[in-house]
């Protein structure tokens, strides 16, 4: 079974701290890709990687960045978190192309107090 | 922009009634269709997916999608549902790399 794995599924920051959220998966996919999904706007992509050291901007990409120093590892970080930050962040992978499905994880419910 | 695009946000059918959700996109060209499901609780994982061939797809579940070119949309169908369909169902979209989300449509089905 394909398993996206995310570090924590709860996080509760403070306004101004560098939030990291973890990705890990055990597939050897090529692409990685990190959401946040928001009651009544759907899943919104934030960043994706389709290889090591590789970034690309998503619709949303203010405020984040992200890191992938190994194939299976993407991460997601909030330099100085703010409270319009809280939401549900999902992680998901797939093999490179466009007939391969993407598989998610249970995602992270961060909340910026 | 390129989008997704659902039309019901929220759905609330009975029991044995019949489904159709909505979904265009706004791409041109080669496109890769998806439709994923969230239960409560639980991750988003796949109900099925177009890529090429028979615009009818049949995916888990008793569900079905058509792929329409000529109308740039992929409704998905279920002749009859069940309590256990409560969930929030996303069409998207696969293109440079990227899959791309439409905004969800909350169904809620009544026992």
């Amino acid at each position: 079974d394909v398993k996206v794995t995310q570090s924590s599924r709860y996080l509760v920051k403070r306004t101004g701290e560098k939030v990291f959220l973890e990705c890990v998966q055990d597939m050897d996919h090529e692409n990685m890709f990190w959401y946040r999904q928001d009651p009544g706007l759907g899943l919104r992509l934030i960043y994706f990687s389709y290889d090591v050291k590789m970034k690309e901007k998503g619709d949303i990409p203010e405020g984040y960045s992200v890191s992938r120093e190994k194939k299976e590892r993407f991460s997601l970080i909030l330099e100085s978190a703010s409270t319009n930050q809280t939401s549900m962040y999902l992680c998901a992978s797939s093999f490179n192309g466009a007939s391969t499905e993407a598989f998610f994880g249970q995602g992270t419910r961060l909340t910026v107090v | 922009a390129q989008s997704v695009s659902q039309h019901n946000h929220h759905v609330i059918l009975s029991e044995a009634a019949s489904l159709e959700l909505g979904c265009n996109y706004s791409y041109g060209g080669t496109v890769n269709l998806f439709w994923y499901v969230q239960y409560p609780g639980q991750h988003l994982q796949l109900l099925l997916k177009y890529f090429s061939g028979d615009p009818l797809v049949k995916g888990i579940k008793g569900f079905e999608a058509e792929f329409i070119k000529s109308k740039f949309s992929f409704n998905l169908r279920k002749p009859s549902v069940q309590w256990s369909d409560t969930a929030e169902y996303f069409c998207a979209a696969y293109r440079d790399d990227k899959i791309i989300f439409g905004k969800g449509t909350r169904l809620h089905i009544l026992p």
